[in-house]
């Protein structure tokens, strides 16, 4: 399995801009994470999806946020409008069980945002 | 607010030399794991203890766990510069049980050649 990837690896838009980030979890595994990471604030989780339902979405730090996971093998996280405060790396993880089970999560090589 | 937090927040040793970083939580845990973060890349797992568990090797990785004082420990034996990355512990809170992890705020290893 090549893992969980994501695209693009780097992004950089004006304010304004809508941005999508995409996520295509390792084949099998049922929870998919997205985080979010910063010097301040460190890893944050957004949201996540069990069998491509969203679960918790109290992450997600306003209506600008949104994701979707249209089926098993893809994930999008949207921002609209894009923000320079909305700058940071954003992970995917995947899992076959909740909390991490036996394996732990795992990540996908995180895409960069930064918005100017 | 990050449920762990790790200890120190930056180590620097020399090569050959171990490497003790902790972890202390807040909460009742179902289990507790360890992650590796190289500069610019993604998380990686390397280890997950239970909470009936007080012990755990993996390799030149042993992890200890006191679920009485809430905090864990990662050592690393004979530590080389390729172990040079951020480790971040994460808790699968009971109360969140089903939920997710939560991550702490990481310790940057230096392992200087």
């Amino acid at each position: 399995d090549a893992g969980v990837i994501q695209s693009p690896r780097h992004e950089v838009t004006e304010m304004g801009q809508e941005v999508t980030l995409r996520c295509k979890p390792i084949s099998g595994h049922d929870y998919l994470f997205w985080y979010r990471q910063t010097m301040m604030r460190g890893l944050e989780l957004l949201i996540y999806f069990n069998n491509n339902v969203p679960i918790d979405d109290s992450g997600m730090p306003e209506d600008r946020f949104s994701a979707k996971m249209p089926n098993a093998s893809f994930s999008t996280l949207k921002i609209q409008p894009s923000e320079p405060r909305d700058s940071a790396v954003y992970f995917c993880a995947s899992s076959p069980w909740t909390g991490g089970g036996y394996y732990g999560y795992t990540f996908g090589s995180g895409t960069r945002l930064t918005v100017v | 607010s990050q449920q762990g937090e790790e200890d120190p927040q930056a180590l620097s040793i020399q090569e050959g030399e171990n490497a003790t970083m902790n972890c202390s939580y807040k909460t009742s845990i179902n289990n507790l794991q360890w992650y590796r973060q190289n500069s610019g890349r993604g998380l990686v797992h390397l280890i997950l203890i239970r909470s009936n568990e007080r012990e755990k090797h993996s390799g030149r990785l042993r992890v200890t766990l006191d679920t009485s004082k809430k905090s864990s420990s990662l050592l690393i034996t004979a530590s080389r510069a390729a172990d040079t990355a951020s480790y971040f512990c994460a808790t699968d809170e009971e109360e969140t049980s089903g939920s997710r992890l939560t991550f702490g705020e990481g310790t940057q290893l230096t392992v200087n050649p």
